[in-house]
């Protein structure tokens, strides 16, 4: 496979149910990213991993984890979520996140809906 | 604040050429950033711009002008696959990437 690849397209959760997002990129990129996409709103920046170490964690609730094992797999733990919560949820990744000319692959998202 | 402007959609006939402004004001400037994503799919990257001026790539074009915090994306010879939306993106002078909210494109046969 090639690209960025996220699993699962889309996953519906209780507020008391544990699920994680995967993330896989074949592009031998060593950034990674997640980012929350909502209707009508900008993407918001959620965490970002540079050669595995996490540079960015913008204020993100505890109730969202992510996991870096390795530069090629991302992870986003989700906890306790609220309702609020329901969005698409992209990763990407790029060649490295301190650049200017920083072009990001992006996955296809994850749509979460949170009852 | 740091603030990106784009419009929340836009309608234009197959054929045709259409326009997508894009204004912001960032703490400095490394660059901007043109997106496409379709429903349902991942963004993909378009173009990027760093000096004033006009960048060509096939039927789309990237205008910027940091003096006056604007860029535009121009399509020409719209086909009904170009029904997507535009996402335009600085990075600012920390090599963040402030997003504007996307430009939804419908293109009408």
């Amino acid at each position: 496979e090639t690209g960025v690849t996220q699993t699962p397209r889309h996953l519906v959760m209780g507020m008391t149910n544990k699920k994680s997002l995967k993330c896989e990129q074949h592009l031998g990129h060593n950034a990674m990213y997640w980012y929350k996409q909502s209707a009508k709103k900008p993407l918001e920046l959620m965490f970002v991993y540079n050669f595995k170490e996490q540079t960015e964690n913008n204020s993100v609730p505890s109730r969202f984890s992510p996991e870096c094992p390795n530069s090629s797999h991302l992870f986003l733990h989700l906890h306790t979520l609220q309702p609020e919560d329901s969005a698409l949820y992209l990763c990407a990744s790029s060649q490295d996140s301190d650049s200017g000319a920083n072009v990001l692959t992006f996955g296809a998202g994850s749509r979460l809906t949170v009852l | 604040g740091q603030n990106i402007d784009q419009p929340t959609e836009m309608t234009a006939t197959e054929g045709a050429i259409v326009q997508i402004n894009c204004t912001y004001q960032t703490s400095g400037f490394n660059g901007l950033f043109w997106y496409q994503q379709h429903a349902g799919e991942a963004p993909t990257f378009l173009s990027y711009n760093v000096l004033d001026g006009l960048e060509e790539k096939g039927r789309f074009s990237s205008f910027l002008s940091r003096s006056k915090g604007y860029s535009y994306l121009l399509l020409k010879e719209l086909q009904m696959k170009d029904s997507a939306s535009y996402l335009c993106a600085v990075m600012d002078s920390n090599y963040q990437l402030i997003w504007g909210a996307g430009t939804k494109l419908i293109i009408k046969p």
